[in-house]
């Protein structure tokens, strides 16, 4: 157990529907990273926040988006989903003083 | 452009035997490496870690070398066990002048078989 919770398990919906991940980091780590892993393009950086800013993005889609709220969870906000969004979303959490991030169990989204 | 690459999708290797997993990148300005482990359906677990100022980082079973010259890096379990079957990803990180501010990037994964 990493200590980074990551809800819900499994998410099956529709296309042009909208969803919400959620990620609460390690006890005391204050950044947190979303990644994508697709069948075909591994896993993707698609962006960190700390302590509540933004503070990188990468491959992250305009449709896509993320908060961090006072207490260091984060959310993932997928809208607009199509089909090659079905994906496996894993956040992660760097500890303080490390370059050293953990993973959450990850969240399977199947966009039908 | 992949600037993380581990060539051999796959390995299998026999229990006791060592097992010996590659990794290959191209961004110069990496500077911290780090090996993980991945079950489907399952988050990366993270393994072990190498700083660009070291060659080597041992823990138990597991050993990260590092060639910077060569630009590569390479995860020695020694010895392998069947529990050790898996994926495992290597992945970079760079801080330098603090603008990525730690994001990885990651290899596209070995499957490691480990045969009784």
């Amino acid at each position: 157990d990493s200590g980074v919770t990551q809800t819900p398990k499994h998410l099956i919906t529709a296309t042009g529907q909208r969803v919400t991940l959620r990620c609460s980091p390690r006890s005391g780590d204050l950044s947190v990273y979303w990644y994508q892993q697709s069948l075909d393009q591994g896993l993707q950086f698609l962006i960190q926040y700390y302590n509540g800013e933004e503070r990188a993005k990468g491959n992250i889609l305009e449709r896509f988006s993320a908060q961090q709220f006072p207490d260091l969870h984060s959310e993932l906000n997928l809208s607009s989903l199509e089909l090659g969004d079905s994906a496996l979303y894993f956040c992660a959490s760097r500890e303080r003083g490390s370059d050293t991030q953990y993973f959450g169990p990850g969240t399977r989204l199947t966009v039908l | 452009d992949q600037q993380v690459k581990q060539n051999s999708p796959s390995l299998s290797v026999q229990e006791g035997r060592i097992s010996i997993l590659n990794c290959d990148y191209t961004n110069s300005m990496f500077d911290y490496f780090l090996w993980y482990k991945k079950y489907p359906a399952e988050g990366p677990t993270f393994l072990i870690s190498i700083s660009s100022i070291k060659d080597k980082n041992e823990d138990g079973r597991f050993t990260v070398f590092l060639n910077k010259s060569a630009k590569h890096l390479s995860l020695h379990i020694v010895p392998s066990q069947p529990g050790d079957s898996a994926v495992y990803f290597c992945a970079a990180n760079t801080n330098a002048g603090g603008t990525s501010y730690g994001k990885l990037t990651f290899g596209q994964g070995t499957i490691l078989t480990v045969h009784p």
